[in-house]
């Protein structure tokens, strides 16, 4: 039962490299979010996506971009990575309703230099 | 858009003691809401949702949390620290959209308050 699967775990950047992160989960859900995390700010949406097909802006949209390759995948993409980029990011997912709680991957640890 | 304040970054209880912490919201509509542990390099887990069924919500691990209205609160405790809660906890208010993929919700999270237990 995996559930929401991040890759990679852990990942060291240049400034100005890009690198996609990958999430796929196995619950059928139909709605997939990406957030990342900072000490002491929470977790903060990036981007989500409301069913397959579709892709919208969160909170702190910006350096970033997705796809929702299928039901199951959701890519976040930095095309050129920035220090303010180092942070955790999580991908989460849920049938999509309000009162449904998200289920979230064990993240993905990403330092750019 | 909805807010979520969770009072006091850092709480320090002793094995046995009460746990207390704190959560207070702002919504114009009835909210649902969520408690979110977080262990150290591990993703969020859910410990519990109030989607207004009752307003005493138990939760995984002991844990419980009570809706109060009046006071836009929704408080998680547990009578007796164990030394396996010391983690960090989200508190989470579900805010719905409306968008290109039609109806959504999103989680709106507080800054998260870290749990130590000292023996």
């Amino acid at each position: 039962n995996a559930g929401v699967t991040q890759t990679p775990k852990f990942q060291v950047l240049k400034t100005g490299q890009s690198m996609t992160l990958q999430c796929a989960q196995d619950m059928n859900h139909n709605s997939m979010y990406w957030y990342r995390q900072d000490p002491g700010m929470g977790l903060r949406l990036i981007y989500y996506s409301a069913s397959e097909g579709t892709t919208d802006k969160g909170e702190v949209p910006n350096g970033y971009n997705v796809s929702r390759l299928n039901k199951r995948e959701f890519s976040l993409r930095l095309e050129s990575a920035a220090p303010s980029q180092t942070s955790v990011y999580f991908c989460a997912s849920s049938e999509g309703n309000s009162n449904q709680p998200q289920h979230f991957g064990d993240g993905t640890r990403l330092s750019i230099l | 858009a909805q807010s979520v304040t969770q009072l006091g970054s850092h709480v320090s209880v002793s094995e046995g003691a009460l746990v207390l912490l704190r959560c207070n919201y702002s919504s114009s509509v009835p909210p649902y809401l969520f408690w979110y542990v977080q262990y150290p390099n591990q993703g969020l887990q859910l410990l519990l949702k109030y989607t207004s069924a009752a307003t005493l919500v138990k939760g995984i691990n002991g844990f419980e949390a009570e809706f109060k209205k009046s006071e836009t609160s929704f408080h998680l405790t547990k009578p007796s620290a164990h030394m396996s809660d010391a983690a960090e906890y989200f508190c989470a208010v579900s805010d719905d959209v409306f968008n290109s993929g039609g109806s959504n919700y999103k989680l709106t999270f507080g800054k998260g308050t870290l749990l130590t237990v000292n023996p």
